[in-house]
């Protein structure tokens, strides 16, 4: 198992600023998964977020509204820029350690008035 | 492109009562399948996986390619059953494991 954290827990931001989410992890993973969490909708991957490299978006996420780090095995930030009332949300970050088994964080909700 | 489909928004039954959590999926490759559960205020967490064939906490999955099925069954719910349950289907691209959620099924056990 792993333990991950993510910071902040919660958030209330104005429209038209931008919000960094970390998520910190007790062990080396190589990939590290961001997702968003709407009420009543499915859990939607963002992208995927390995170390040394790019980060891969999925269809409908672009880098320039979530740009995404990974400077260490241990670490990744997600921020979400320029933000609107439609990102309010909660933002998970989770890790593969076992085969496609994924270890969420607690998550971060956002809400952007 | 994979997809993982959870019919019903919300389960409500009473306690003792059999429960069935539908997921469908379509995945052109060999699935590997998942269940996972969020208890009010805690973290979404792993249930079961296909390939292990545990039953844990008294719920069961079994993966049916023919129906392209991994529904999440168990004889008699609890009470603390209540919780929402996410399907996912995880398929290997470049050596890692991407996954695919289902949107969730909000399970309500009466008592």
């Amino acid at each position: 198992s792993a333990v991950i954290s993510q910071k902040p827990s919660r958030d209330i931001c104005q429209r038209g600023t931008s919000l960094t989410i970390q998520c910190q992890v007790d062990s080396q993973v190589t990939m590290m998964f961001w997702y968003r969490q709407q009420p009543g909708q499915s859990l939607t991957l963002i992208a995927t977020a390995n170390q040394g490299s790019e980060a891969t978006y999925e269809s409908g996420f672009v880098i320039d509204k979530f740009p995404i780090s990974r400077p260490n095995l241990t670490f990744s930030t997600l921020t979400v820029s320029n933000m609107s009332p439609e990102d309010s949300s909660i933002y998970l970050c989770s890790v593969d350690l076992a085969q496609g088994e994924q270890y969420f964080g607690p998550g971060t909700r956002l809400t952007v008035t | 492109a994979q997809r993982v489909t959870q019919p019903e928004k919300l389960l409500s039954v009473f306690k003792g009562a059999p429960v069935e959590l539908k997921c469908n999926y379509s995945y052109s490759g060999s699935p590997e399948l998942f269940w996972y559960v969020q208890y009010s205020r805690q973290r979404l967490q792993l249930l079961l996986r296909h390939i292990s064939r545990e039953s844990i906490k008294g719920f069961t999955a079994d993966l049916n390619k023919g129906e392209t099925s991994f529904h999440l069954k168990k004889p008699f719910a609890q009470e603390e059953d209540s919780a929402m349950y996410y399907c996912a289907l995880e398929h290997a691209s470049g050596g890692s494991y991407i996954p695919t959620f289902g949107r969730g099924t909000s399970l309500i056990v009466h008592p």
